[in-house]
């Protein structure tokens, strides 16, 4: 069964500090992993998008890594803001179909001034 | 903006009205997607629609009807729906090439619905 697990399920973090967060999968066969950020009420946007070749992908003072290895992906989020306060989901695509996408539970993020 | 506009953003509604959700993209892709979150749970998967194909999620009710008269615009009707049906219901659209994966999505804002 495809499976994606985000760690931690929550995160408190001050403004200016770093974070990173991680998404375990057991999708196959493996097309892309996505990291989207949510905001409260709002509709997921996305923040990268990697492909199997791809271990590194930055936007902004986020970056994502993925270890098609272990099937392990973090996102890692730099100097902090209180914007960044917001559910952040890891999604994983299997092959062609489009119903193949598995959705993380997500981690929510709460950055204090 | 993502490019992905959905009306209404709020829905109130009793168990024996028909309303209707709609969705439009205006990005030229050529899948859309209706998804259903639920308060603390992942995002679930309604319905796709491919180069105007459907593809559903078995598991959804009858009372949820999706509709696509073109690539541009989705409408998801809802007659008879239940309490537990109160959720936000995200519309979303991608690019997908011919016999390729279906990649990055572009989420609308959603329409938070509240039946009573």
């Amino acid at each position: 069964k495809n499976q994606v697990e985000q760690s931690p399920q929550s995160l408190i973090i001050l403004e200016g500090k770093n974070c990173t967060l991680q998404c375990n999968y057991t999708v196959s066969p493996f097309s892309n992993l996505r990291w989207y950020k949510q905001d409260t009420g709002r509709g997921p946007v996305s923040l990268t998008i990697m492909t199997f070749s791809e271990n590194t992908k930055s936007n902004g003072r986020y970056t994502a890594t993925l270890d098609a290895d272990t099937k392990q992906s973090s996102l890692h989020i730099t100097a902090s803001q209180l914007s960044d306060s917001a559910s952040y989901i890891c999604v994983v695509s299997a092959g062609s179909n489009a119903g193949k996408s598995t959705f993380g539970d997500g981690t929510t993020l709460t950055v204090k001034p | 903006e993502t490019g992905v506009t959905q009306t209404p953003r709020h829905l109130v509604m009793g168990m024996t009205n028909k309303k209707s959700l709609k969705c439009e993209q205006h990005l030229g892709h050529n899948a859309m997607y209706w998804y259903k979150q639920s308060a603390k749970k992942p995002l679930e998967l309604m319905f796709v629609y491919s180069l105007e194909e459907r593809v559903e999620n078995n598991s959804v009710p009858s009372r949820f009807s999706p509709e696509c008269p073109n690539s541009s615009h989705l409408f998801l009707h809802l007659h008879t729906l239940q309490p537990e049906d109160s959720a936000l219901y995200l519309c979303a659209s991608s690019q997908v090439p011919a016999g390729g994966p279906h990649n990055e999505q572009f989420f609308g804002p959603g329409t938070r619905l509240t039946v009573l």
